[in-house]
């Protein structure tokens, strides 16, 4: 699977869009990109995956460039409830989740 | 409501005394997956399944013992646990087909004395 970075933190003020960056330069043509997120210690939570195309939920927007080298999360409204750790992941065909550091999301108020 | 159910979800033991965490979906989903997080590790898998009799190892699998004997149940098993195994251990379902996303449970803390 390709590998992501992320920036380790980041901070966003309550209401505004928060736009969190991934690269994952080494992207293969059939891997998707999955976010999730991790609110302490709970279980990762399923936010969006896209192949190329942009995607869009009641959660958030993913935003992928063009040679799909990296990708954009956006939050449009942050809440104080969105702080978490957030997890940028390439998926291939072997369904495994590879999940690195993530980004550290403070939300403040 | 669809959810992944693990049980229990707190517990503290002794070294060599096998015990089980059970993992439950009720969505049928063909694949079914541990992990373990730890401190700057992030998290790693353990197991997989891919389909009721059918399991593989994922890249920490020394120490643990699973089954798929039930489509709907993935239990992880510690024949004989030791304290390098203390961990926060969560389990994942998901369909097989249409990249559909994998569904957490809410996580076990096992403490290995």
């Amino acid at each position: 699977d390709a590998k992501t970075t992320q920036p380790p933190s980041m901070d966003c003020a309550e209401g505004r869009a928060a736009n969190l960056p991934c690269n994952h330069s080494t992207i293969s043509g059939n891997e998707y990109v999955y976010w999730y997120r991790q609110i302490h210690s709970q279980g990762p939570q399923y936010i969006i995956h896209g192949l190329k195309n942009n995607e869009t939920n009641e959660m958030a927007s993913l935003i992928i460039t063009e040679d799909r080298k990296s990708s954009t999360l956006i939050l449009p409204h942050a809440t104080l409830r969105d702080t978490a750790v957030y997890y940028c992941i390439v998926r291939g065909n072997d369904y495994k989740l590879s999940f690195g550091a993530g980004t550290t999301v403070t939300v403040r108020a | 409501e669809a959810q992944v159910t693990q049980n229990p979800r707190y517990l503290i033991t002794v070294t060599g005394k096998k015990l089980t965490v059970t993992c439950s979906q009720n969505m049928n989903h063909e694949y079914m997956s541990w992990y373990r997080q730890d401190p700057g590790l992030g998290l790693r898998q353990i197991y997989y399944s891919m389909n009721v009799e059918v399991t593989d190892k994922g890249d920490v699998p020394e120490g643990y013992k699973v089954s798929r004997k039930e489509k709907r149940n993935f239990p992880l098993i510690l024949e004989s646990p030791s304290p390098n195994q203390t961990s926060l251990y969560f389990c994942a379902s998901s369909f097989l087909q249409g990249n559909q996303p994998q569904h957490f449970g809410d996580g076990t803390r096992l403490s290995i004395l």
